[in-house]
């Protein structure tokens, strides 16, 4: 079936460290893939997306690109702040059914200063 | 636009209790999905409808839970009886597909805050 990994958390940097969280996925098929963010006490909110291979989300100074031949979808920022701090989600979803989307476990990354 | 509105926001009831948790989607939206989140199993997908049907209710946990969507403005979910082992947070979220396709969409699912849900 189809399913989403991420690396388990929590993670924690120091600001202005590089930030990379791992997500896979198994899939039948070519998905869309996203990174959604939580912050704390919130719902959760669109980070990016990629919708075909070799695309490249970006957003906020986060990144992920598309990996067909890896599965993959790693998120990656350059310089964290603390402001970054929140749970990550890698998710997957095929078109055409808004229900299709599922999550992975979430990572929860900590900043400090 | 006020965003997905969920209340209460906090619930604090005992076992055995019914308890109600109230969601109102964003204008427009066709979808309305309710997800749960605890540490042990991370998010779950409970229900989700299109146009106020229900389309797949197979990860509601058992028949102590329900859910309904009277109205496009408005969905709620129930837990009656209320077990500890429900203590959550309770998630509602909302979409459209209008427009997938076009340049732009991105087919997002807006969240609401959440309901803490306790159940002692």
């Amino acid at each position: 079936g189809n399913s989403v990994t991420q690396m388990e958390g929590p993670v924690t940097l120091s600001e202005e460290a590089f930030l990379t969280i791992n997500c896979t996925y198994t899939a039948t098929g070519y998905p869309s893939l996203f990174w959604y963010v939580q912050y704390p006490g919130e719902g959760l909110q669109l980070l990016l997306k990629a919708t075909k291979a070799d695309d490249k989300g970006s957003n906020k100074g986060f990144e992920a690109t598309y990996r067909k031949e890896t599965t993959s979808f790693h998120l990656e920022k350059g310089s964290v702040q603390v402001s970054d701090s929140a749970v990550y989600f890698c998710a997957l979803r095929f078109g055409g059914s808004q229900g299709n989307l599922i999550f992975g476990k979430g990572t929860k990354l900590s900043v400090k200063p | 636009d006020a965003g997905v509105i969920q209340s209460p926001r906090h619930e604090v009831t005992e076992m055995g209790q019914e308890v109600t948790l109230r969601c109102k989607p964003i204008s427009g939206h066709d979808y309305l999905f309710w997800y749960r989140q605890t540490m042990m199993r991370g998010l779950e997908l409970l229900i989700y409808f299109n146009n106020n049907v229900p389309i797949d209710d197979s990860g509601m946990p058992e028949d102590r839970f329900s859910a309904k969507m009277p109205n496009a403005s408005f969905s709620t979910l129930k837990i009656q009886p209320s077990e500890p082992r429900d203590s959550a947070v309770y998630f509602c979220a909302s979409s459209s597909i209008l427009g997938e396709g076009r340049i732009g969409y991105d087919g997002r699912l807006f969240f609401g805050s959440g309901t803490q849900l306790s159940v002692l």
